[in-house]
């Protein structure tokens, strides 16, 4: 069936560093959304991308959608212990009438 | 806080027993949403109402029943569930405008272990 694939599952970083999670959907997206979770939190929504190779940046978050809008990414510079938590990607699928949310990357910080 | 509220926030039962889950979305919006979430499938959605109709149903067992009155309130029934059924369940509610992928704004979650 249709699916939105997730990488890395987890990723360990020491403060400073950069990090990057990746989504990738089996089907053309009509969008794509970004949530953040932090640990015994809910996601909350971070961004919204709909164009084809749109790029959005918020603060040390750059979100890019891919040209076939198939695929997304979501970077983040220099993080720090703020940015702990699990970050799922979601993305409208032609025929769906809820999103279908990525399996989460949980970035863990280290001061 | 978000605009929506769930109820309550820790729930144990055991496998006989009948509750239910409430959620109420404060933001007009016209669509609500019940997930499941665990360590084994972080954010599985379980139904979706648009305008107080069902209009996904992700073969979820019959233990679980929902329920949407009106546009502010949904409901998750629940009776004879399992120890694997023990998971975080949250709500969420976005506007739809005919077309699905609108932001969703997640309540706090209900946490429910079931002994």
């Amino acid at each position: 069936g249709q699916q939105v694939m997730q990488i890395p599952q987890y990723q360990h970083v020491q403060e400073g560093e950069d990090f990057t999670t990746y989504c990738n959907s089996s089907t053309t997206l009509s969008n794509i959304q970004w949530y953040k979770q932090r640990p015994g939190g809910h996601p909350v929504f971070l961004i919204q991308l709909v164009k084809s190779g749109e790029v959005k940046k918020q603060k040390r978050l750059t979100f890019q959608f891919g040209e076939a809008k198939k695929n997304s990414s979501l970077h983040i510079t220099a993080t720090q212990t703020t940015d702990v938590g699990t970050y799922f990607c979601a993305g409208a699928l032609t025929g769906r009438r809820a999103l279908t949310f990525g399996s989460g990357t949980r970035l863990q910080v280290q001061p | 806080e978000t605009g929506v509220t769930q109820t309550p926030r820790h729930l144990v039962m055991g496998m006989t027993n009948k509750k239910s889950l409430k959620c109420e979305q404060h933001l007009g919006h016209n669509a609500m949403y019940w997930y499941k979430q665990s360590a084994k499938k972080p954010l599985e959605l379980m139904f979706v109402y648009s305008l107080e109709e069902r209009v996904e149903n992700n073969s979820v067992p019959s233990r679980f029943s929902p329920e949407c009155p009106n546009s502010s309130h949904l409901f998750l029934h629940l009776h004879t569930l399992q120890p694997e059924d023990s998971a975080l369940y949250l709500c969420a509610s976005s506007q739809e405008s005919g077309r699905a992928g609108n932001e969703q704004f997640f309540g706090p979650g209900t946490r429910l272990t079931v002994l």
